[in-house]
């Protein structure tokens, strides 16, 4: 069974860094891409980053290009998304969600989300 | 970007009633569209991927159909566990974006 599962929110002040993790098992997760998603409370879902199985093709979305890194460790079967410079707008629900391998853009299954508030 | 206009944002059916959500991209996407429901408090599931695609274990109730810019998602039956939130997403290109969300409420 797919299990992907997030850790790392928290509440954090405007300004301030935190680092999400997304553990998976159930799947080979080095043969697989990954996406961060986010909902901010009580809104729809917004695409926020994308990482291939190798880490060489990397994308953001522009209102978190330069504050936010993706990164992996396949070693660990582990995801994660360092985010910086936070404001009160990154205030979400991040979800790690994984894409078929047949296609990298798409997500087929997602973690039950961390939520991350950003304190003013 | 490749803007996703679903409609409509809000519907109240029966159960039993057939129910059709719209989605539109802002230019064409071929079938590179997904659809996912989401219950409150709950992860976003996968149902529908290349328009018409179902997702294992989604019931048959739930079918998809459409090409280019114009998409739709249909239950055929609606059952009482249907009662949630539904959006599209086109896959065809980063940024991948989302449709602002059908919610689907109890009559």
């Amino acid at each position: 069974e797919v299990q992907l599962v997030e850790s790392g929110g928290g509440l954090v002040r405007a300004g301030g860094s935190l680092r999400l993790s997304c553990t998976a098992s159930g799947f080979t997760f080095s043969s697989y891409s990954m996406h961060w998603v986010r909902q901010a409370p009580g809104k729809g879902l917004e695409w926020v980053s994308y990482i291939n199985s190798r880490s060489s093709n990397i994308y953001y979305a522009d209102s978190v290009k330069g504050r936010f890194t993706i990164s992996r460790d396949n070693a660990e079967n582990s995801l994660y998304l360092q985010i910086n410079s936070l404001r009160a707008d990154d205030t979400a629900v991040y979800y790690c969600a994984r894409a078929p391998q047949e296609m990298a853009t798409r997500v087929d299954y997602w973690g039950q989300g961390t939520l991350v508030t950003v304190s003013s | 970007d490749i803007q996703m206009t679903q409609s409509p944002s809000s519907l109240s059916a029966s159960v039993g009633d057939r129910v059709t959500i719209t989605c539109r991209a802002s230019q064409g996407i071929s079938t590179w569209l997904a659809w996912y429901q989401q219950k409150p408090e709950k992860a976003p599931k996968s149902l529908i991927y290349k328009a018409s695609s179902l997702q294992s274990g989604v019931p048959s109730r739930f079918s998809g159909t459409g090409s280019g810019t114009d998409f739709t998602l249909t239950i055929s039956s609606l059952q009482p566990e249907d009662f949630a939130t539904y959006y599209c997403q086109q896959y065809n290109s980063f940024p991948l974006t989302f449709g602002g969300g059908t919610k689907v409420e109890i009559k």
